[in-house]
């Protein structure tokens, strides 16, 4: 079964940091970019960042560029999410999602998702 | 990056409704045009990809069309469980965006 399961959420204060993580397992997770996508409460989805399958290049949205960083470990089939200098506005839910070339670079799955609270 | 708007924000209808949500993209996007479903407290799931292709498992009673700029989803016969939030995303550039979301409520 292909699955995703993100951990590493919590509170944490302004200016903090956390690593969220998400274990892929089920499929060839080297194959696909992997991304992360979030949710603030009562908001809309908002794509947070990207990493390639196997070149490893990055993309980030303007919000977290230079302080989020994404990457991957494909030996260990899981994806990372560096996160630093916290806001209160990154408080969200966070999903991780595979992109599908195959797919019109779609994200076909999704994890449960890590919840990150930023509050003093 | 490329804005993209959902109309309506939220829409009321009916068990056994047609509803029709679009979307518009503030530049060219080809056919790299995404519908995501979501249901409170669930993760997203994929719909249709490429504009118009049926994700697999996914009902017939949705469809997608449009190309360039502009896009609808359509649900031609509404079900209980079709009530739910749907996004509409872009994978043109891959810096990607979504509209800002529909929610559909019951009548």
């Amino acid at each position: 079964e292909v699955q995703l399961l993100e951990s590493g959420g919590g509170l944490v204060q302004p200016g903090g940091s956390l690593r969220l993580s998400c274990a892929a397992s089920g499929f060839t997770f080297s194959n696909y970019a992997m991304n992360w996508v979030r949710q603030a409460p009562g908001k809309g989805l908002e794509w947070v960042s990207a990493v390639s399958g196997s070149d490893g290049n990055t993309y980030y949205a303007d919000s977290v560029k230079g302080r989020f960083t994404i990457s991957r470990d494909n030996s260990k089939t899981t994806l990372y999410l560096q996160t630093n200098s916290l806001r209160a506005e990154d408080t969200a839910v966070y999903y991780c999602a595979r992109g599908h070339w195959g797919l019109g670079f779609s994200m076909d799955v999704w994890g449960q998702g890590t919840t990150v609270t930023v509050s003093s | 990056d490329i804005q993209m708007t959902q109309s309506p924000s939220s829409l009321s209808a009916s068990v056994g409704d047609r509803v029709t949500i679009t979307c518009r993209a503030s530049q060219y996007i080809s056919n790299y045009l995404n519908w995501y479903q979501q249901k409170p407290r669930k993760a997203p799931k994929l719909l249709i990809f490429s504009a118009s292709s049926l994700q697999s498992g996914v009902p017939s009673r949705f469809s997608g069309s449009g190309s360039g700029t502009d896009f609808t989803l359509t649900i031609s016969s509404l079900q209980p469980e079709d009530f739910a939030a749907y996004y509409c995303q872009q994978s043109y550039s891959p810096l990607y965006t979504f509209g800002q979301g529909t929610k559909l409520e019951i009548k």
